[in-house]
């Protein structure tokens, strides 16, 4: 079935605790992107990804990490987290012909105390 | 800078009558809107994007860049409709192509 998967789904950790989110897409889209979805911001966008080793910033980059060293990965790293960057975090892949054409992810609930 | 503005937080309307969900937008260049959908315990998917001018699941929505908007209409609202909306805005062709900017979202109930 063709999906983008997201892990882990649930997690709670503490300040400073370093943690990644994986994302991966069997679709063979070359457009990937993160997102955070807080109540009354709606979905604001961390990074995106437009191929192999293209990253680049989206709208509240501070606080987040991005690699894209293959094609279907494109991990979120939070080197140290804070309790704002508790969210629920959404990652979305695309076609480059249809980039913004968005394939979701199920979405990552993480809480930082 | 981007931006995409959808003033109602929460619209609730009756089974059979038409919907509105607003949505405004701000950018200097060539846009590329569209609307994504979340029903529940369900995944964001896309709705409907402004190139291509169809109409899915009843509902549709017009660019007018002279209003810079791009409200979702829908004249007979059904109960299956009822979930959380949010418009979209890409600068397509822009010098950041790949930027997709959302607005806050729209949680729209249809009413029995």
């Amino acid at each position: 079935e063709a999906q983008v998967t997201q892990n882990p789904r649930y997690l709670i950790t503490v300040t400073g605790k370093k943690l990644t989110v994986t994302c991966s897409q069997n679709m063979n889209h070359e457009y990937m992107s993160w997102y955070r979805q807080d109540p009354g911001l709606g979905l604001r966008q961390i990074y995106y990804s437009m191929n192999v080793e293209v990253t680049d910033k989206g709208d509240v980059p501070e606080g987040y990490k991005v690699s894209r060293k293959e094609k279907r990965n494109f991990p979120l790293i939070l080197e140290s987290p804070s309790p704002n960057q508790t969210s629920l975090y959404f990652c979305a892949s695309s076609p480059v012909s249809g980039a913004n054409v968005l394939t979701f992810g199920a979405g990552s609930r993480l809480t930082v105390l | 800078a981007q931006r995409v503005t959808q003033p109602e937080k929460l619209l609730s309307v009756f089974k059979g009558a038409p919907v509105e969900l607003k949505c405004n937008y701000s950018y200097s260049g060539s846009p590329e809107l569209f609307w994504y959908v979340q029903y529940s315990r369900q995944r964001l998917q896309l709705l409907l994007r402004h190139i291509s001018r169809e109409s899915i699941k009843g509902f549709t929505a017009d660019l007018n860049k002279g209003e810079t908007s791009f409200h979702l209409k829908k004249p007979f609202a059904q109960e299956e409709d009822s979930a959380m909306y949010y418009c979209a805005l890409s600068n397509a062709g822009g010098t950041s192509y790949g930027k997709l900017t959302f607005g806050q979202g729209t949680i729209l109930t249809v009413h029995p």
